[in-house]
């Protein structure tokens, strides 16, 4: 079974500080997954997304995501925050049945960012 | 622009009534999906589809239904026995069914049952 757990629920930084959503997950294979972004009243936007290449992975407008097996994470991090980085965000674990490709979403951490 | 339309933005039904919601792509993707989305939570899986005349239940997918006649289009449809129907509707479409694809998501139908 696949599970993920985003350990935060609220994250505030003040603009230009460092930025880490926390993410650990929970897969019986090889997992893919991906961070993705919503803005309110919108639908998701890719961030970036792993896939057993490189361990470090890097995504648009700053972030990049680090796997790590041995701790079963998948943080997600940007050295300085922006206004428009308010948002919410979902870490994503993906997973391929005999009835194709599921993904299962975590509960979203919705990101601040104050002045 | 090639990307993932759903219509209409925002859809008001009175309880008892049926109402379908649009997704089209024309990114040229095998594979579809239904999401729902309710405050807190994450989304989870109505239905998909991985080609035309194709498609398996979800996670959610008692009162809803769907279908896939052309590979560009899957509506859905909420019915009358989907008990608690108010929320927003995401549809997606990846290329194939590899776990590693990427699903790309249009911009979101908000369902408010009166």
């Amino acid at each position: 079974a696949q599970s993920v757990t985003q350990l935060d629920s609220h994250v505030s930084v003040s603009e230009g500080t460092p930025v880490l959503l926390r993410c650990n997950y929970s897969s019986s294979y090889s997992p893919s997954l991906f961070w993705y972004v919503q803005h309110p009243n919108k639908g998701l936007q890719l961030l970036l997304k792993y896939t057993s290449a490189a361990t470090l992975v890097k995504g648009i407008n700053g972030f990049e995501a680090e796997f790590k097996k041995s701790e079963t994470s998948f943080h997600l991090t940007k050295p300085s925050a922006h206004m428009s980085d308010a948002a919410e965000y979902f870490c994503v674990v993906s997973y391929f049945t005999g009835g194709g490709n599921k993904l299962t979403f975590g509960t979203g951490t919705q990101l601040k960012v104050e002045l | 622009d090639g990307g993932i339309t759903q219509s209409p933005k925002y859809l008001f039904r009175k309880e008892g009534q049926n109402v379908t919601l649009s997704c089209e792509q024309n990114l040229n993707h095998d594979a579809m999906y239904w999401y729902r989305q309710d405050p807190g939570q994450g989304l989870r899986l109505i239905y998909y589809s991985q080609i035309v005349n194709d498609f398996q239940k979800g996670d959610i997918a008692e009162g809803y239904s769907v279908s896939r006649e052309k590979k560009e289009s899957f509506p859905l449809t909420v019915t009358s026995a989907q008990k608690n129907p108010t929320a927003f509707y995401l549809c997606a479409s990846s290329a194939d069914r590899r776990s590693t694809d990427t699903q790309y998501f249009g911009p979101g139908t908000r369902l408010t049952v009166l």
